[in-house]
């Protein structure tokens, strides 16, 4: 069964602070990625990674910072939190091939609040 | 601008009734559409994916319907149970090596009994 775990699942943060979100898969996947869901917006991209070493640009990546220590690691770091980045938010793993994207496994999610 | 628009944003039906989910996508590039399920406090699951070369993929009582020429599909939920109220995001992905998906902004259904 695939796993990833998300910590912490619940944060409170002040605006300014520096937050990290952790998050471990025990699945032997390359892709790792970091989404945010709002309601009206579904599930949005800020950072992949490929594999340990690696991190790249998603589709909203202003004000967050990624970090792939090792395969089964991947963080999302604010580290000037605004209350805009109030939102939850998810990690996934993957493992591509060549040609075609195949499933992505979800963690339960991080609810972050920036007061 | 959101690549990936579904609608409704919500629906309600009936148990037994069809449920019908839309999806419409702008990047012609896409051509891998998986459908996920999300059931409060949890993440995403996947539920069923076609390809572009398909027009139709069914897995029990789930069924897509993909129209590429116009860039739409949808998601039918036949025979609708209260253990199907969730919320369903269409996603698209252009494939590669980074795999990364796009999605919709959902659309939450309710099944009552």
């Amino acid at each position: 069964e695939a796993a990833v775990t998300q910590s912490p699942r619940n944060k409170v943060a002040v605006t300014g602070g520096k937050v990290t979100l952790s998050c471990n898969q025990t699945n032997n996947h390359n892709n790792m990625y970091w989404y945010r869901q709002d309601t009206g917006h579904g599930l949005r991209l800020i950072h992949y990674s490929y594999g340990a070493g690696s991190t790249e640009k998603g589709d909203i990546p202003d004000g967050y910072k990624a970090s792939r220590p090792s395969q089964e690691n991947f963080s999302l770091i604010l580290e000037l939190a605004t209350p805009s980045q109030t939102s939850v938010y998810f990690c996934a793993s993957g493992r591509t091939g060549s040609f075609s994207a195949e499933t992505l496994y979800f963690g339960s999610g991080t609810r972050l609040t920036v007061l | 601008q959101q690549q990936v628009r579904q609608s409704p944003q919500s629906l309600t039906v009936w148990e037994g009734e069809t449920a019908i989910l839309n999806c419409s996508y702008e990047d012609s590039t896409f051509n891998y559409f998986p459908w996920y399920q999300q059931f409060p406090g949890e993440g995403p699951a996947l539920l069923i994916s076609i390809r572009s070369v398909s027009d139709k993929k069914e897995d029990g009582r789930f069924t897509i319907f993909f129209n590429k020429r116009e860039k739409k599909l949808s998601l039918h939920i036949t025979d609708s149970q209260p253990g199907d109220s969730a919320t369903y995001f269409c996603a698209a992905s252009s494939g590669g090596l980074s795999g990364k998906l796009t999605f919709g902004e959902g659309t939450q259904v309710t099944v009552i009994s």
